[in-house]
């Protein structure tokens, strides 16, 4: 099976930094990556597919980047709705792998 | 607008059985390939089973394999997840999602899940 480690696995940030997260696949995944979004309470949504395509309503300041297995979800000017639980999942085979997540926390 | 139900939840002793439901609307149910994925409390998600469009195929994690099933009815848009033998990690919120419209590695629609409980 196919491990994503996610990193950091929580990160301290205020409104209107550049927010990095990363994640990376045990074994090369092309570009089967997507990232959800999953705030406190409620079901995760999709924000990010195909590694970098931004699902439908999602803002610009959320950007996805590819650097081999190494994967990068970026929030630029974190707004106060974006701390929040953020996962990573590839797609390129089953079982279907989350990443561990990162919580985006409140400076 | 897509909407996904699950229902079905509860609390249940080890070695138990339960079955999940998930009502969907919204969308041409019938040609989606469907997925369940639960999160155990304060933790990550984790991906239990997915079935394709026409229930032909099914996938499983290792976690759940020979205990868990998943299946679904075309003709009344649900999908179901029929669990046996459980145990005590087998303890979250179970989420129904569907595939992406254009990519269907991914999930872009999710129900708000179903409590359960595995204890005695």
């Amino acid at each position: 099976d196919i491990q994503m480690t996610q990193s950091p696995s929580s990160v301290s940030a205020s409104i209107g930094d550049r927010v990095t997260i990363t994640c990376r696949a045990s074994r090369p995944i092309n570009d089967y990556l997507a990232w959800y979004q999953q705030r406190p309470g409620e079901a995760p949504k999709l924000l990010i597919f195909d590694v970098s395509a931004l699902h439908s309503g999602v803002p610009s300041r959320f950007s996805g980047s590819k650097s081999g297995t190494d994967f990068t979800l970026t929030i630029t000017g974190l707004q106060p709705e974006d701390f929040a639980a953020y996962y990573c999942q590839h797609g390129i085979t089953f079982p279907r792998t989350f990443g561990g997540g990162t919580r985006v926390e409140m400076k | 607008e897509v909407q996904m139900l699950e229902s079905g939840g509860g609390l249940v002793q080890p070695g138990g059985s339960l079955r999940l439901s998930c009502a969907a609307s919204g969308f041409t149910f019938k040609t989606y390939d469907l997925t369940w994925v639960r999160q155990a409390p304060g933790k990550g998600l984790d991906w239990v089973a997915s079935i394709t469009y026409n229930g032909v195929y099914t996938f499983y994690g290792d976690s759940v394999k020979g205990r868990f099933t998943i299946s679904r009815d075309n003709s009344k848009n649900i999908l179901y997840l029929e669990m046996s033998s459980l145990r005590a990690e087998d303890t979250a919120l179970y989420y129904c999602a569907k595939t992406h419209s254009t990519s269907g590695y991914y999930f872009d629609s999710w129900g708000q899940g179903t409590l359960v409980t595995v204890s005695s």
